[in-house]
């Protein structure tokens, strides 16, 4: 599984409000991704980071901030929620073949 | 832009009726083509990588091939197990190894 986990796993707010979502690996992946799923659209890249520090936007990134103090540790930021945010989010990192890794998803609703 | 396109959306087969999942895709220059399993609930399962025409990859009852222009997940004697959602993923280059996704066929195996 690469080592990869998501916190939280699940989680319900409120218009408005800011959210946190954690992505924590253990194997020193250089590259990490954020997702989101949603029914009709498949997986759409919201940020992604190559190295501490160092990030970018995705194709879908409006209303998403990310932050990467440390290689094992990249965070996904949502400043002001929205109902348009609820959405299974993932996070991924890259294999030493181009492949990617997923972790098991946090499902997110914005009431 | 990268475009997958993967077909059918929906595949119903009976035990040990073989088929084939299709991913047509339209990219600059193929770095990779990726396919992936999700089972709901959990994120996608890496399965198989692709890099250039002509190559095959198989695991269990799963074979890739690839073309320059699609990829084919063919299922031989499936069972219930396999029912999934299958992805396919796209790799154009660049640095920084952006996936682009189709959005996936549901794949059910009736006992």
């Amino acid at each position: 599984d690469a080592g990869i986990t998501q916190s939280p796993r699940h989680k319900v707010t409120e218009t408005g409000t800011p959210v946190t979502l954690r992505c924590h690996q253990t194997e020193n992946h250089r590259y990490m991704y954020w997702y989101r799923q949603d029914p009709g659209h498949g997986l759409r890249l919201i940020h992604y980071s190559y190295g501490v520090k160092d990030t970018d936007k995705g194709e879908v990134s409006d209303g998403y901030s990310v932050s990467r103090s440390k290689t094992e540790d990249f965070l996904l930021t949502l400043e002001s929620a929205t109902s348009s945010q609820t959405s299974v989010y993932f996070c991924a990192v890259e294999g030493a073949g181009n492949e990617q890794f997923f972790g098991p998803g946090t499902r997110l609703t914005v009431l | 832009e990268d475009q997958v396109t993967q077909s059918p959306e929906a595949l119903r087969l009976q035990e040990g009726e073989s088929s084939s999942l299709n991913c047509s895709y339209t990219v600059s220059g193929l770095r990779g083509l990726f396919w992936y399993r999700q089972d709901p609930g959990k994120g996608p399962e890496f399965l198989f990588t692709l890099y250039s025409a002509g190559e095959e990859k198989e695991k269990e009852r799963l074979k890739a091939t690839l073309t320059k222009k699609e990829s084919f997940l063919h299922i031989t004697a499936p069972k219930p197990e396999d029912s999934a959602t299958y992805l396919c993923a796209v790799d154009s280059g660049g640095s920084n190894y952006k996936l682009t996704f189709g959005k996936g066929t549901l794949l059910t195996v009736n006992p």
